[in-house]
């Protein structure tokens, strides 16, 4: 299995561009999150889905953001219009089954600067 | 106060010691407990499971302690690979949360 798969694994736009992230699961994972890293927060959890549908999303920073998932073997996060607090690594991961038995298996992620 | 709080470190340990480092969290209700493990510039990844008696894995041993709401990780006889960023996460209602991580660096 090739894992969980990011593209693009770098993105450098300016202010107000539109920016979409990619991600293609593992086969046969029902699970698909959305997290983004800073050295300041950490990881957090932006948006997750389970059988493609968006379950908690709370964690979406503002409108701004918008995640879908129109099958299992695919999902993006779009930002619109971005800005430079945005830069950040954007990961997706995706688990088997919920709970804390299942480990997540993360993308390689994506490093996305705006300036 | 952060529902899961680590010590970023730096730790810097000479190759052969033991190290160890703890994870604090906030809810007392929270079900389930890792350790992951990240590489500069890459994904964090399952390093182990931690369990209420203890688990140990190699050079790795994981321990829980409820009363006081933390989870430690000792790594002994550390080796130069063991440089990363390790990761404490906590499940609760099936939400995880991650820590922000504690970067180790092993010395030669």
């Amino acid at each position: 299995d090739a894992g969980v798969i990011q593209s693009p694994r770098h993105e450098v736009t300016e202010m107000g561009q539109e920016v979409t992230l990619r991600c293609k699961p593992i086969s046969g994972h029902d699970y698909l999150f959305w997290y983004r890293q800073t050295m300041m927060r950490g990881l957090e959890l932006l948006i997750y889905f389970n059988n493609n549908v968006p379950i908690d999303d709370s964690g979406m920073p503002e409108d701004r953001f918008s995640a879908k998932m129109p099958n299992a073997s695919f999902s993006t996060l779009k930002i619109q219009p971005s800005e430079p607090r945005d830069s950040a690594v954007y990961f997706c991961a995706s688990q088997k089954s919920r709970g804390g038995n299942s480990p997540l298996h993360f993308g390689n992620g994506t490093r996305l600067t705006v300036t | 106060r952060k529902e899961v709080e680590q010590d970023p470190g730096p730790f810097n340990v000479p190759e052969g010691a033991t190290v160890a480092f703890n994870c604090t969290y906030s809810n007392s209700a929270s079900q389930s407990f890792f350790w992951y493990r990240q590489d500069c510039r890459k994904e964090p990844k399952l390093l182990m499971s931690v369990y209420s008696s203890g688990n140990e894995d190699g050079r790795f041993t994981a321990q829980l302690n409820r009363a006081s709401q933390y989870i430690s990780l000792l790594i002994r006889d550390s080796k130069l690979s063991d440089s990363a960023t390790y990761l404490c996460v906590v499940v609760w209602n099936e939400k995880l949360t991650f820590g922000t991580g504690t970067r180790l660096t092993i010395i030669p």
